[in-house]
């Protein structure tokens, strides 16, 4: 996970709060991508951007928010009306096919 | 809709012996593949990648085999030690558009001393 930062590590949610989650890149890569995790399962696409001020829908983007207003930068935000929002949060950077993982954040709900 | 998905959900083994974890894929116009292996709490790692014109490549104690005929893929660690524990995913791309991963819900690999 060098060279792409999440934070924070643990967020809380109160219900019917927005959260805002960071990914920060410093490898230079075009793309950049955010995926939810489920205890014992995969990786589910949210949101992905292939290039600065554009960003694409994933398999599962309702109640999710996201912006890219810089090439390092690609944060999400989880609003309130994402219902089930615990779950573990992997940001990614794209270097052709290839994707590298940032460390995740794991947002909670109180 | 297809997908990506792994046959064994859990692997024990010896230390110092071979690990294979399989993978298999339903697209039939999946062209890149992509091992991850993910600790618990930390994101997932590449760990080896191989694309659809190949059917073997191997890296540091690490072999991909890719076999299109029967949509298969596996994933093979020599002399297997404590610190390969871990889950591991495949991951393949086909839509070269979004160049956005599908994965499998991962094989969790135990090392026993």
């Amino acid at each position: 996970d060098g060279g792409i930062t999440q934070s924070p590590k643990y967020l809380f949610r109160k219900e019917g709060q927005n959260v805002t989650l960071s990914c920060e890149q410093n490898l230079n890569h075009d793309a950049m991508y955010w995926y939810r995790q489920d205890p014992g399962q995969g990786l589910r696409l949210i949101y992905y951007s292939q290039i600065v001020n554009d960003f694409q829908k994933g398999d599962i983007a309702e109640g999710y928010s996201v912006s890219r207003e810089k090439k390092e930068s690609f944060p999400l935000t989880v609003t309130s009306a994402q219902k089930n929002p615990t779950a573990f949060y992997l940001c990614a950077t794209g270097a052709g096919e290839t994707q590298y993982f940032g460390p995740g954040t794991r947002l909670l709900v109180l | 809709g297809e997908s990506v998905g792994l046959h064994l959900p859990t692997l024990s083994v010896q230390e110092g012996d071979n690990s294979i974890i399989n993978c298999a894929y339903s697209n039939s116009a999946s062209d890149y593949f992509i091992w991850y292996k993910q600790e618990s709490g930390k994101g997932p790692q590449f760990i080896i990648d191989i694309r659809s014109n190949m059917d073997k490549r191997q890296g540091q104690r690490v072999t991909v085999l890719l076999n299109k005929t029967v949509k298969h893929l596996s994933l093979q660690i020599a002399a297997t030690q404590p610190g390969d524990s871990a889950v591991y995913f495949c991951a393949e791309t086909s839509d070269t558009g979004r160049r956005a991963l599908t994965f499998g819900s991962g094989t969790r690999l135990q090392v026993q001393p």
